[in-house]
């Protein structure tokens, strides 16, 4: 089964503070995700990668960056978070490799910035 | 990017069927897909159907497709209250681009 993992289900942090988001895919997946979720607005591509080293604005990016340094790994960085950051972060990955191309999510991590 | 749209809320009886409405408007979509998110989760793949194809059934689901209006259901036979969740449409173009929906909040009643 296809596992993907995120660093902390729920995080706590200040407004200015910088923020690292981590996911780990375990099925050598080419491509990473990072959404967040709100009510009401569903899932927002915030970024995406199609392979190491390679990074894509997805619909939202500011205020965001990433890093894929090695191909199982995508994080996540808020340089300087803000209130209205405080939403649900969630990492997908998928492969073409095959199969029907759908994405695999992580359990999500509930951001809050105070 | 393109629209994909739900209605927020759904609310059946324990028994009934459900059915979920998904629009959406990329032409050059070829897999639509169905994700179920439960409380506190992350989204699992529910099910799917290719754009060539109109209907497909599994045991209690069945997803139609209305290519021409660009329309796609699902219908939860015999909705029991574990299936309270919410329920995401997708869709997957010809550029591995992704849209998401919403999500519709199912609440399934005792």
């Amino acid at each position: 089964d296809v596992k993907v993992t995120q660093s902390s289900r729920y995080l706590v942090k200040r407004t200015g503070e910088k923020v690292f988001l981590e996911c780990v895919q375990d099925m050598d997946h080419e491509n990473m995700f990072w959404y967040r979720q709100d009510p009401g607005l569903g899932l927002r591509l915030i970024y995406f990668s199609y392979d190491v080293k390679m990074k894509e604005k997805g619909d939202i990016p500011e205020g965001y960056s990433v890093s894929r340094e090695k191909k199982e790994r995508f994080s996540l960085i808020l340089e300087s978070a803000s209130t209205n950051q405080t939403s649900m972060y969630l990492c997908a990955s998928s492969s073409l490799r095959g199969g029907l191309g759908e994405q695999y999510f992580g359990p999500g991590t509930r951001l809050t910035v105070t | 990017g393109e629209d994909v749209e739900q209605s927020l809320f759904l609310s059946v009886r324990e028994g009934d069927s459900s059915v979920i409405n998904c629009t959406y408007t990329d032409s050059s979509s070829t897999y639509l897909y169905w994700y179920k998110q439960e409380p506190g989760a992350g989204l699992q793949l529910l099910t799917y159907i290719f754009s060539n194809m109109d209907m497909k059934q599994d045991q209690r689901l069945t997803v139609l497709l209305n290519k021409k209006d660009k329309h796609l259901s699902l219908r939860i036979a015999d909705t029991q209250t574990g299936d309270s969740a919410i329920y995401f449409c997708a869709e997957r173009n010809n550029f591995n681009k992704f849209y998401f929906g919403s999500g519709t909040k199912l609440n399934v009643k005792p």
